[in-house]
């Protein structure tokens, strides 16, 4: 069975840092396109980073240069380095496993954490 | 562009037939995929490429695209599918996700 375990929410004071984790099961991490997905209170989801299979990263313009997305294939988990934090990057934070067939889509998601920036 | 545009909110008496539409020029070269969310909970893929429905999503779900325009239909709306409605897709470098601001489908 697939699953996907965010945790390493929290609060924390506007500038600092935060790592989320995404435990997966039933499937191997590195062998799949990962993506992270917030939603802030109240508002729609918005998309946030990618790592490919063969290690490519993306990020929405939003939070390029501040967010690192990555991975430990040994634990089989994803991570967001989240660093330079701002308010409005309080959202839940969704881990999602991208999957192509026909077009690309997101087929498995983690439950969210809740990132909450404020002092 | 790598915005999708979707109407706020739609309704439909119970048992009737709805459509949510997206709309954005990258759906010109990828298919949309659409999410079903419902308070406090995570997305739920209902539909993915052309027309297709992952297992245990109902076959009142259906999807089409035509240019820029994807289209989420419910045929014969029940009241579980009272829910929040997003359509994503790739933006048009093709390395960006994108979603759309999402539409409320309220069950009448």
């Amino acid at each position: 069975e697939v699953q996907l375990v965010e945790s390493g929410g929290g609060l924390v004071q506007p500038g600092g840092s935060l790592r989320l984790s995404c435990a997966a099961s039933g499937f191997t991490v590195s062998s799949n396109y990962m993506s992270w997905v917030r939603q802030a209170p109240g508002k729609g989801l918005e998309w946030v980073s990618v790592i490919y299979s063969g290690g490519s990263t993306y990020y929405a313009d939003s939070v390029k240069g501040r967010f690192t997305i990555s991975r430990d294939n040994s634990k089989n988990t994803l991570y967001l380095q989240m660093n330079s934090l701002r308010a409005e990057d309080t959202a839940v934070y969704y881990c999602a496993r991208e999957w192509y067939s026909s077009g690309w889509y997101l087929d498995y998601w983690g439950q969210g954490t809740l990132v909450t920036v404020s002092s | 562009s790598s915005e999708l545009t979707q109407d706020p909110a739609v309704s439909v008496a119970l048992g009737q037939t709805v459509r949510i539409t997206c709309q954005g020029d990258s759906l010109r070269s990828y298919y949309a995929s659409w999410y079903q969310q419902k308070p406090g909970q995570a997305p739920v893929l209902v539909i993915y490429g052309k027309n297709n429905r992952p297992s245990g999503i109902p076959d009142r779900f259906s999807g089409s695209s035509s240019g820029n325009t994807a289209s989420l239909t419910i045929t014969g709306a029940q009241a579980e599918d009272e829910a929040d409605y997003y359509c994503n897709s790739r933006d048009s470098s093709g390395n960006h996700g994108v979603f759309g601001g999402g539409t409320k489908l309220t069950v009448l």
